[in-house]
């Protein structure tokens, strides 16, 4: 596609209940990162996949949260039993493979807002 | 841990100011700093910098990196209110990762 896209823009859920987050990457973009972003604060890092493998997930805050990316293309990040510290914005990202050898630049989706009751 | 400090916090100026944003950062494997802006959605690109004391320059914008100090400004001269948004710091590492500041909210006002 043309951009990241994530779905759905907006989620409500109750305390407790199992949430799914979709990242639609930028096609053929090797790397992908997924970030917690709290109001007014920056983008926390969760985890990261080079295709299908997940290379870093020292950012998950809990057992609670799993992400996968079985193909290599679409991800998914879950967060089970939500709780209320858990709202947020939920942004994912993607880097080509040249940009991300060369340090360079995230192509963000515009974010999952989270709001747990 | 990888750690990323941006001040001033928030910054309040008029059209025509020239602003500064500070940087300071303390990672491991250091590989490149970036600078996003970020407005009600999605943050966007606009500097990256490997090397210190080269200058990225784009219109009102320029960035320049201190490696010696660890340290990056960005500068924004004769602001507008479509700069108004959160400027968003981020180090990568060799491994590939991103660590961010908590960002400068800049407003201005007509």
């Amino acid at each position: 596609g043309a951009g990241v896209s994530q779905s759905p823009r907006y989620k409500v859920a109750k305390r407790g209940q199992d949430v799914a987050l979709r990242c639609d990457p930028i096609s053929g973009h090797v790397s992908l990162f997924w970030y917690q972003q709290a109001l007014g604060q920056g983008p926390e890092f969760l985890t990261y996949f080079q295709n299908e493998a997940q290379l870093d997930k020292s950012g998950l805050p809990s057992d609670r949260f799993f992400a996968e990316r079985p193909e290599g293309s679409v991800s998914t990040l879950k967060i089970q039993r939500t709780q209320q510290e858990d709202s947020a914005v939920y942004l994912c990202a993607s880097s080509s493979r040249d940009s991300g050898r060369a340090g360079g630049e995230l192509f963000f989706g515009e974010g999952s807002r989270l709001t747990v009751l | 841990e990888d750690k990323v400090v941006q001040s001033p916090l928030s910054l309040v100026v008029h059209e025509g100011d020239t602003v500064t944003l500070n940087c300071s950062y303390e990672v491991t494997n250091f590989r490149s700093l970036l600078w996003y802006k970020q407005e009600k959605k999605a943050p966007t690109f606009l500097f990256m910098l490997t090397s210190s004391g080269i200058e990225k320059k784009s219109g009102r914008l320029s960035s320049i990196l201190d490696k010696k100090e660890l340290f990056s400004i960005l500068n924004i001269t004769a602001t507008q209110t479509g700069d108004s948004a959160i400027y968003l710091c981020a180090v990568v590492t060799n491994a590939g990762k991103s660590t961010f500041g908590d960002g400068t909210t800049l407003t201005v006002k007509p």
